[in-house]
C-alpha cells in the first residue's frame, strides 16, 4: 500500500541520454513536488503541481520538464543529462490545508557518467 | 546565506543522551516542519509547527516565531534515531502557495549504543 512511489529506484546513464523519472500517488492528493537532493543532502524544491496545473517553476533548466497527466501522476522529463544532474530525486504530495503534511516517496538515484 | 540554517550540522551522541537541534530562519513563515531522513533515504514528516510546541513519543518541537527559531528535541537518544533530520519552512509570501517549502542543509545525528 505504498502512498508515494516512484520508478525506477536507481537511474545511471550517460551524458546526453535522455530519461525520465515517473511518480504516483494514491492518497488522492491536490499537490505534488518533484525535489532535487544533492551530493551533500541540501533539499530543493523543483516544480510542482495542483490538480495537474503547474504552480511552482523554480530555476530549473529547461531541460527539466515535468507532465502531470492527472492528479495522481507527476513525472519529470530530463533531456540531454549532464553531468550535474546526477542527484538524488524525490516525489512529495500533499492533500493542501492543514495539517500541511508532505507525503515524500522513496528517492531516485540518478547517475550521469 | 541559506534562509534557512541548523545546528550542527553534525551530531554525535551516546545512547540515552538528550539531543537538541536548531533551526533559525530569516523570513516570515506560515510553518515549520521537521522532516527525518533514514539511512536507507526516505523522508518522513514528523511535525509541522506553526506556534507553540508538539510532542509524539521521544520527540519534541518548539518554536519561537519572533525570534525565528525552533528546536527538535530528542528525550532518550537510541540508535535508531540515527538519521538526518532536516527544518523546512513554508513561505508565508504569496499566501500559503501550496506549501512550496525552503530547506536547511540538514543535521546528521549518529546515536552510539
Amino acid at each position: 500500500d505504498t502512498a508515494v512511489s516512484q520508478t525506477p529506484k536507481y537511474l545511471v546513464t550517460q551524458m546526453g541520454n535522455d530519461k525520465s523519472i515517473k511518480c504516483e500517488q494514491n492518497l488522492g492528493h491536490d499537490t505534488m513536488y518533484w525535489y532535487k537532493q544533492d551530493s551533500k543532502k541540501f533539499l530543493k524544491i523543483m516544480f510542482s503541481y495542483n490538480n495537474k496545473e503547474l504552480i511552482i517553476n523554480e530555476t530549473v533548466p529547461n531541460r527539466f520538464s515535468p507532465k502531470s497527466p492527472d492528479k495522481a501522476h507527476l513525472n519529470l522529463h530530463i533531456n540531454s543529462l549532464e553531468l550535474g544532474d546526477s542527484a538524488v530525486y524525490f516525489c512529495a504530495s500533499r492533500l493542501g490545508g492543514d495539517p500541511d503534511t508532505q507525503y515524500f516517496g522513496p528517492g531516485t538515484r540518478l547517475t550521469v557518467l | 546565506k541559506n534562509e534557512v540554517e541548523q545546528s550542527p550540522q553534525n551530531l554525535t551522541a551516546q545512547e540515552g543522551e538528550f539531543i537538541t537541534i536548531n533551526c533559525s530562519y530569516s523570513v516570515g513563515i506560515s510553518a515549520l516542519h521537521w522532516l527525518q531522513q533514514h539511512p536507507g533515504g526516505g523522508i518522513v514528516s514528523l511535525f509541522m509547527l506553526s506556534s507553540g510546541k508538539k510532542k509524539h513519543g521521544r520527540l519534541i518541537a518548539t518554536i519561537n516565531i519572533q525570534e525565528k527559531h525552533s528546536s527538535l528535541h530528542i528525550t532518550a537518544s537510541h540508535p535508531r534515531d540515527s538519521a538526518v533530520y532536516i527544518c523546512a519552512v513554508r513561505s508565508a509570501v504569496g499566501g500559503t502557495s501550496y506549501g512550496k517549502l525552503t530547506f536547511g542543509q540538514g543535521t546528521i545525528l549518529t546515536v552510539h549504543p
